[in-house]
């Protein structure tokens, strides 16, 4: 199975932050990659498809990038509604499989 | 749109079955597949499976092969998935998921509201 390794697995950041998450690959997945938030208590929602497609209603200061083993979410400038959980997943082979998660806090 | 509801909380004894119901409205549902995610507690995000919404052809994760089987019911718009011989490992939250998939690109794009199974003694 592909596995997906999140850094860093925890970050605390400020209001108006510029914050990067990664997502490396054990293997090459294309752009087979998409990225959700996920709020306590709550679902997860897609932000990303496609690797670097932006969900229709995400906010565009969610942004992705990537090919191959090495992808990145980033977040223009945090707003107070952004901490939360963050997943990334890939779609290139079965089982599908999602990142361990990064803990997004406010500093 | 769309919009996926599922069923109640569970709790169910070590060994028994858990059916979780998932019913969609706002979309065609034989358009999309189906796909299942449980959540332990505190943890990450597992994909289980998926079935078509449009032949029922389904594929489970290798993991919970022959414990699993997920069904659909096209006339009323619900997914099913079934999980037996429980453990204190299966206690989490699950949700049924639809994929987009457009040209090979795919997604999980609308999220159930999530079922909690507990499997306690």
């Amino acid at each position: 199975a592909i596995q997906l390794t999140q850094s860093p697995s925890s970050l605390s950041a400020s209001v108006g932050d510029r914050v990067t998450i990664t997502c490396r690959s054990s293997q090459g997945i294309s752009r087979a990659l998409a990225w959700y938030q996920q709020k306590p208590g709550k679902t997860p929602k897609l932000l990303i498809y496609d690797a670097s497609s932006l969900q229709s209603g995400v906010p565009s200061r969610f942004s992705g990038s990537g090919s191959g083993t090495d992808f990145t979410l980033t977040i223009s400038s945090l707003q107070p509604e952004d901490f939360a959980t963050f997943y990334c997943q890939q779609f290139h082979s079965f089982p599908l499989t999602f990142g361990g998660g990064t803990n997004l806090e406010i500093k | 749109q769309g919009h996926l509801v599922q069923s109640g909380g569970e709790v169910k004894s070590p060994g028994a079955s858990v059916k979780v119901s998932c019913k969609a409205s706002g979309y065609t549902f034989t358009y999309y597949t189906l796909s299942w995610v449980r959540q332990a507690p505190r943890q990450g995000l597992e994909w289980m499976g998926w079935i078509s919404g449009y032949n029922s052809d389904a594929k489970y994760a290798q993991k919970f092969q022959g414990r699993v089987t997920m069904t659909t019911d096209a006339s009323t718009s619900t997914a099913y998935m079934e999980l037996r011989s429980l453990g204190s490992d299966d206690t989490g939250v699950y949700y049924c998921v639809r994929v987009v998939d457009a040209a090979m690109v795919m997604a999980f794009d609308i999220w159930g509201q999530g079922t909690m199974v507990t499997v306690s003694s």
